[in-house]
């Protein structure tokens, strides 16, 4: 079945430096895949996200690799600062019967960014 | 104001009771989902609907139910909470259609069962 994971559950960085945030998924299928960030006592947010044909994609301080050979995105953060503190999550869109889809979501990586 | 709202933003409840969240949206979008978050765990999908005529189960719908009573509302029940419903509720809503696949939250629901 499909499955959407994260490496690592908690990454902590210094301030000022690059952070990188891994995600496997299992569903080779997916043509379309998100980063969301998620602060303390709030829904996620949209960061970026990066379509199957593609893989880099660049945003603001933010950049998403895709490798389908490997099955494997990474969401890398330039000059991580404080506010960059969050649990990020990696999702994948599949198509579901009947048409339509649906997002699936890993289980998410905890950023710390430290003074 | 918020594009998506829900109601209400914590609630303790007891055991086999019914139990109701509201979920609204003034962003015009025609999909809205509802998920669920565990601690530790990532989201995931319990009902979605694509439009007002359209309901889906999705991975753990068992338990729940959903009305999508207008484009711009979809409620989530519990018709006889038990304690592993216990967790943060969330609803989102999508525009659809070619490159519209961004989800957009609200705050969420914090449900404790007893």
């Amino acid at each position: 079945g499909e499955s959407v994971g994260l490496h690592l559950p908690t990454l902590s960085v210094q301030e000022g430096d690059n952070s990188i945030i891994n995600c496997a998924y299992s569903n080779s299928a997916s043509d379309y895949f998100i980063w969301y960030k998620q602060e303390s006592g709030k829904g996620p947010q949209f960061i970026i996200d990066i379509r199957s044909n593609m893989d880099k994609r660049q945003g603001q301080r933010v950049t998403v690799l895709l490798n389908k050979t490997v099955k494997h995105l990474s969401l890398q953060i330039a000059a991580t600062q404080p506010g960059d503190s969050a649990v990020y999550f990696c999702a994948e869109f599949s198509r579901v019967t009947g048409g339509g889809n649906k997002l699936t979501f890993g289980t998410g990586t905890q950023l710390k960014v430290e003074l | 104001d918020a594009d998506v709202t829900q109601t209400p933003r914590n609630r303790i409840t007891k055991t086999g009771k019914r139990i109701m969240l509201e979920c609204s949206q003034t962003k015009g979008h025609d999909r809205m989902y509802w998920y669920r978050q565990d601690p530790g765990l990532g989201l995931r999908l319990i009902y979605y609907s694509f439009d007002v005529k359209d309901i889906n189960k999705g991975e753990i719908s068992d338990g729940y139910s959903v009305s999508r009573q207008a484009q711009a509302k979809f409620s989530l029940s519990l018709e006889s909470a038990i304690p592993n419903q216990t967790a943060l509720y969330f609803c989102a809503t999508s525009g659809g259609g070619m490159g519209n696949n961004e989800q957009f939250f609200g705050p969420g629901t914090r449900l404790t069962v007893l």
